[in-house]
């Protein structure tokens, strides 16, 4: 029964290039959540989906940050122009139910 | 989000002993959370609480959710090199909707 599935671990992108996260849930498990973490510090929500649904994107910046979960596929967080600021651990988690949480293992995406 | 104030923010101990970290929040939550952090992984879930006063163990580990639903404790007993990490709180505000606030983290080290 496989976990979470993050990919890419580590990416690298240029100031003003896009980045694109995908996130595999766990098997059956229909909610999916990201969250962001900079170093030393705890994570901060960012986004809530159901397949197909935006429920909650309280967290995501205005501009730039995009996410989607479609029916067949991966969940995506997109970033586009990426900037330094950017640079910080993404991680997916997905649930059967709302409050238990189980993480991907995290893209380090750093910005050039 | 609502910051949570975890602390310590860091424990150096021997093998064998114990060891006890909580977190506080000045909003109550309805549901307490406590992860695990290794370098480059994602959090893994130890232990989740729902009800106030709540007290759940998992092997080592126990957890209190408090009674006035605003802390949550969690102890490590005869620790071990490979309880080395970073433990993170976490918690569901009432009113919130679906996100999870995080605690900025306990470093713990275990030396041998």
């Amino acid at each position: 029964n496989a976990g979470v599935m993050q990919n890419p671990r580590h990416l690298v992108r240029r100031r003003g290039q896009e980045a694109r996260l995908r996130c595999s849930p766990m098997k059956g498990h229909s909610h999916v959540y990201w969250y962001r973490q900079l170093p030393e510090e705890g994570l901060k929500f960012m986004v809530y989906l159901q397949k197909e649904n935006i429920i909650d994107e309280s967290g995501m910046p205005k501009e730039r940050f995009s996410a989607e979960f479609p029916k067949e596929g991966p969940s995506i967080l997109r970033i586009q122009q990426v900037v330094r600021g950017d640079s910080a651990a993404y991680f997916c988690a997905s649930s059967p139910y709302r409050e238990l949480l189980f993480f991907g293992s995290g893209t380090q995406l750093s910005v050039l | 989000g609502q910051q949570l104030n975890q602390s310590p923010q860091s424990m150096f101990i021997q093998e064998g002993e114990d060891v006890s970290m909580n977190c506080t929040s000045s909003s109550i939550f309805n549901t307490w959370l406590w992860y695990k952090q290794d370098p480059g992984e994602g959090p893994v879930l130890l232990i989740a609480l729902y009800k106030a006063g709540e007290l759940t163990s998992n092997g080592r580990l126990t957890a209190q959710f408090g009674i006035t639903r605003k802390d949550s404790f969690l102890n490590i007993s005869a620790s071990i090199p490979s309880d080395v990490g970073i433990y993170f709180c976490a918690g569901q505000l009432t009113n919130s909707g679906y996100a999870l606030n995080f605690g900025k983290g306990t470093s713990l080290l275990v030396t041998p």
